[in-house]
């Protein structure tokens, strides 16, 4: 069975500070990853996924993420947080185009 | 694109009454899916189509819940005798194998569900 687990369940950082949301998944195959985030009240924004080749894959606003086989974990990270950072901030884990499995997520909150 | 879209955004219903929701997918996406979020939780799957056919049904997904897609374009998810426990907010996504966007689901906004 697959299964997500973002350890970190609130975080908050200063802004222009540096950023790491930890994921780490269970998955039998080579997984399909993705890192979603979504403001209060809206649907989910795709920030950015991997499913094969560099494990360092970027994405949008800014944001990286470095997958490792090894510690089954897709980190996220940022070098400089703004204001507008403030989410929460999904991984999931998932085959192509089937059902993805999410963590219970990590609120980010950002201070002046 | 232009997304995925949702209606109604928010529905307030009260306890054993039927609602029915809808998903508009990206209009070249043959794959839709239905998610669950409640409050403080990540999304969880209920069921998804490729085009007409439901291929997967999650065992949250009780008989008061049907999920439909009849021509392979829109779907509807419809729960009948609503209990305040259905209380959620319902997500819609779709995907595509074209390459440039393979395995990747787009969400649309939710509905809002408050059964009181």
């Amino acid at each position: 069975a697959q299964s997500v687990t973002q350890p970190d369940i609130h975080i908050t950082v200063s802004e222009g500070a540096s950023l790491e949301l930890r994921c780490n998944y269970s998955y039998g195959a080579t997984p399909y990853l993705f890192w979603y985030v979504q403001s209060p009240g809206q649907g989910l924004q795709l920030l950015l996924k991997y499913f094969s080749g560099d494990t360092l894959v970027q994405g949008i606003k800014g944001f990286e993420a470095e997958f490792k086989r090894s510690q089954s974990s897709f980190n996220l990270r940022k070098p400089s947080v703004h204001w507008s950072d403030a989410a929460e901030y999904f991984c999931a884990v998932g085959p192509a185009n089937e059902k993805l499995t999410f963590g219970t997520g990590t609120r980010l909150t950002i201070i002046p | 694109d232009t997304g995925v879209s949702q209606d109604p955004r928010h529905k307030i219903t009260k306890r054993g009454q039927n609602v029915t929701f809808r998903c508009d997918p990206i209009s070249e996406h043959n794959r839709l899916y239905w998610y669950r979020q409640t409050l403080g939780q990540g999304p969880e799957f209920l069921t998804y189509f490729q085009n007409e056919a439901q291929l997967e049904k999650s065992r949250l997904l009780s008989d008061r819940f049907s999920a439909e897609r009849p021509k392979g374009s829109f779907s509807t998810l419809e729960i009948q005798r609503t209990e305040q426990g259905d209380s959620a907010m319902y997500l819609c996504a779709s995907s595509s194998w074209t390459s440039d966007k393979f395995g990747t689901q787009y969400f649309g906004p939710g509905t809002r569900l408050t059964v009181l």
